[in-house]
């Protein structure tokens, strides 16, 4: 199973906007609406942000939403804060109890 | 609270096994699968292996990186997770995350614990 696609970087300004994606193929993103992205930061535990393609759980800001359309999935941070700054990651499930990360994307608040 | 606590982390020669355990507290750990995560120095996340709960039969897969080296398990008794590692390689060096499986995402994630292969 070969790793999800991100781009290495991202940056914006705070208050801006900020798009990561993230393409897979029909065996994963494609293929199920079980897209999940999490947020890093330096040292610690990656932290669970957007679930099923667009579910945010129990205290995650509104400002993090996720979309998906063929093999692609979204995630758009908005309204930028110093604290966003971090790496995010998408998941997808893919297929027989398996499940795919991407690379990675680092995201900085200039 | 919902926690994951990671341990039996350490340094190991090439070849060589270890084992690591997760002590989950705060849920019912018996409804829940449970995966392993790994990340290496510098780099990104990778799903390792995971586990069903017991109306799915217990059920363990891996990624192809580590199959038929690493073996998952789980007690419910305990609440404890375990990851059986053997044959391990220079490029098994990670941190390793235990984390709760809710069927479509990973929810809750262990602090990791660090596995160093080398000579």
């Amino acid at each position: 199973q070969s790793a999800l696609t991100q781009p290495p970087s991202v940056s914006g300004s705070p208050g801006q906007s900020v798009t990561i994606s993230c393409t897979g193929t029909t065996t994963d993103v494609g293929g199920y609406n079980y897209v999940s992205w999490y947020q890093q930061h330096p040292g610690k535990a990656p932290k669970l942000m957007i679930y099923e393609v667009s579910k945010r759980p129990s205290g995650v800001p509104d400002r993090f939403s996720g979309s998906k359309s063929g093999n692609t999935a979204s995630l758009t941070v908005s309204g930028l804060q110093a604290d966003d700054e971090a790496d995010y990651y998408c998941n997808s499930y893919a297929g027989s109890n398996n499940f795919v990360f991407g690379g990675g994307t680092k995201l900085t608040v200039l | 609270e919902v926690h994951l606590v990671d341990s039996g982390g350490g340094l190991v020669q090439p070849g060589g096994s270890l084992r690591l355990s997760c002590a989950a507290s705060g849920f019912t750990f018996t409804n829940h699968y449970m995966d392993w995560v790994r990340q290496a120095p510098g780099k990104g996340l990778e799903w390792v292996a995971r586990i069903t709960n017991k109306p799915s039969s217990y059920t363990a897969n891996y990624a192809a990186s580590v199959k038929g080296r690493f073996t998952i398990s789980r007690d419910d008794s305990k609440n404890s997770l375990s990851l059986q590692m053997n044959s391990l390689r220079t490029e098994d060096t990670a941190v390793y995350y235990c984390t709760r499986d809710a069927f479509t995402a990973l929810d809750v994630w262990g602090q990791g614990t660090m596995v160093t292969v080398s000579s």
